[in-house]
């Protein structure tokens, strides 16, 4: 079970927005710095956000990252078909041995 | 172009014994910390282990401490993993990623490799 909590599934009809959202606590989201990667079916992971709410060159400007306080978000807009996906939630935990947790996952439906 | 390639990924008993190579390219590898990474099929991303890129630190899961020891060759551009006293749970693919800062322990990945699989299995 994952110190972030990220919702199993999400959906949304294409050209809609979608909100993909990460729950933590004061030892991991509240200090540091949240990164959000994209696993399309058979793919190694991508990283799509960094440092919050920076995106690395090539990731559309359609995706765009947010924290506050303890949580964070990742918005999907103008939703096509191939963001069908898995996506991650990722950070720093300053309370556990290992320095890098993984949200459980957000499967995302384009219906 | 940086690129992340694993391999020495097999099909080998509960017991038995196995290293992981990565082998980077496109970037200056002394100056990174680099993580090894697991997802186990149908399952979610399994952070593993990292290696500091001044080589004064290194990080394990709590599912592999003791078991899995990582390591470095800034002079070959390479990282590793060896896996001891395997079981079947650490039945994964295993991805080499990079941290995206260079000189900094860990703020997070960009780059990941391809994956190499290992299947424990009797």
């Amino acid at each position: 079970q994952s110190v972030l909590t990220q919702p199993p599934s999400a959906s949304g009809l294409p050209g809609q927005r979608v909100a993909i959202s990460c729950s933590g606590s004061s030892s991991n989201i509240g200090p540091n710095f949240v990164y959000w990667y994209q696993q399309l079916p058979g793919m190694a992971p991508k990283l799509l956000i960094y440092k919050n709410n920076q995106r690395p060159s090539g990731v559309p400007d359609r995706f765009s990252g947010s924290k506050s306080g303890t949580s964070a978000s990742l918005a999907i807009s103008g939703l096509r078909s191939e963001d069908e996906a898995v996506y991650y939630c990722a950070v720093w935990d300053d309370s556990l041995s290992g320095p890098r947790v993984f949200g459980g996952g957000t499967h995302l439906t384009v219906l | 172009e940086v690129q992340l390639v694993e391999s020495g990924g097999v099909v080998i008993q509960p017991g038995g014994s196995l290293r992981l190579t990565c082998a980077a390219s496109g970037f200056t590898f002394k100056d990174y910390t680099v993580h090894w990474v697991r997802q186990a099929p149908g399952k979610g991303l399994e952070w593993v282990s990292l290696f500091s890129w001044d080589g004064v630190t290194t990080y394990y899961a709590d599912s592999v401490k003791d078991r899995f020891t990582i390591s470095r060759d800034n002079s070959k551009n390479s990282l590793y993993l060896q896996m001891n006293s395997l079981r079947t749970e650490d039945t994964a693919i295993y991805y080499c990623v990079k941290e995206d800062t260079p000189k900094v322990d860990y703020y997070g990945m960009d780059v990941w490799g391809q994956g190499t699989t290992v299947t424990v299995s009797s």
